[in-house]
């Protein structure tokens, strides 16, 4: 079964402060997502990544960066949170031309 | 850029109806077109795909049939269970650099008995 694990599961955060959400995989898929997830416009991809050190920019990347320093491993940043950046957000692993699979989601507020 | 396009924000039915959620895509290539499916609390789950013209994918009573003349991959059920509540996303996925997964806005399927 594929396993993709993000923490934390919640998080509070003050409105200028730094986050950092993080997302391991044990698929040993290539590609890496990070998505967010808001009623009314379902899942929006941020930023991809198809290996080890490589970073791609979804469709709404303005406010977040990312991070793919491992196979394993791929984190989302936000530098200066904003309130607007409150949301579900989705990691997701897998290999191309293939489905992807999901973690459970971190719930980030932004205060 | 690739999109995809869900009209229907919500489908109320009864058990025992025939369901069509409604998918639509934009791609400048060939892409893969799938279903997933997601429950309360969890992330979104692969329903199926399908990868090339007039292909049909197919999982639990669900099916859809690639169609890249009307750029389209409909959702349809037969008959629907109180079970099969949820939200429902079609998604492409298109090289752009590596591997893009782009999702529609999800259909919320309501189910009464």
């Amino acid at each position: 079964e594929a396993a993709v694990t993000q923490s934390p599961r919640n998080k509070v955060a003050v409105t200028g402060g730094k986050v950092t959400l993080s997302c391991n995989q044990t698929n040993n898929h290539n590609n890496m997502y990070w998505y967010r997830q808001d009623t009314g416009h379902g899942l929006r991809l941020i930023h991809y990544s198809y290996g080890a050190g490589s970073t791609e920019k979804g469709d709404i990347p303005d406010g977040y960066k990312a991070s793919r320093p491992s196979q394993e491993n791929f984190s989302l940043i936000l530098e200066l949170a904003t309130p607007s950046q409150t949301s579900v957000y989705f990691c997701a692993s897998g290999n191309s031309n293939t489905e992807v699979f999901f973690g459970k989601g971190t719930r980030l507020t932004v205060v | 850029g690739d999109s995809v396009t869900q009209t229907e924000g919500q489908v109320a039915l009864s058990e025992e109806d025939f369901l069509t959620i409604h998918c639509n895509y934009s791609a400048s290539g060939y892409p893969a077109l799938f279903w997933y499916v997601q429950y309360p609390g969890e992330g979104p789950q692969f329903l199926f795909r399908a990868s090339r013209d007039k292909e049909k994918g197919s999982s639990r009573g669900f099916e859809a049939t690639y169609d890249k003349g009307t750029t389209s991959f409909h959702l349809r059920k037969a008959s629907v269970q109180e079970s099969d509540s949820a939200v429902y996303y079609c998604a492409l996925g298109d090289r752009d650099g590596g591997y893009k997964v782009v999702f529609g806005s999800g259909t919320r399927l309501l189910v009464s008995p």
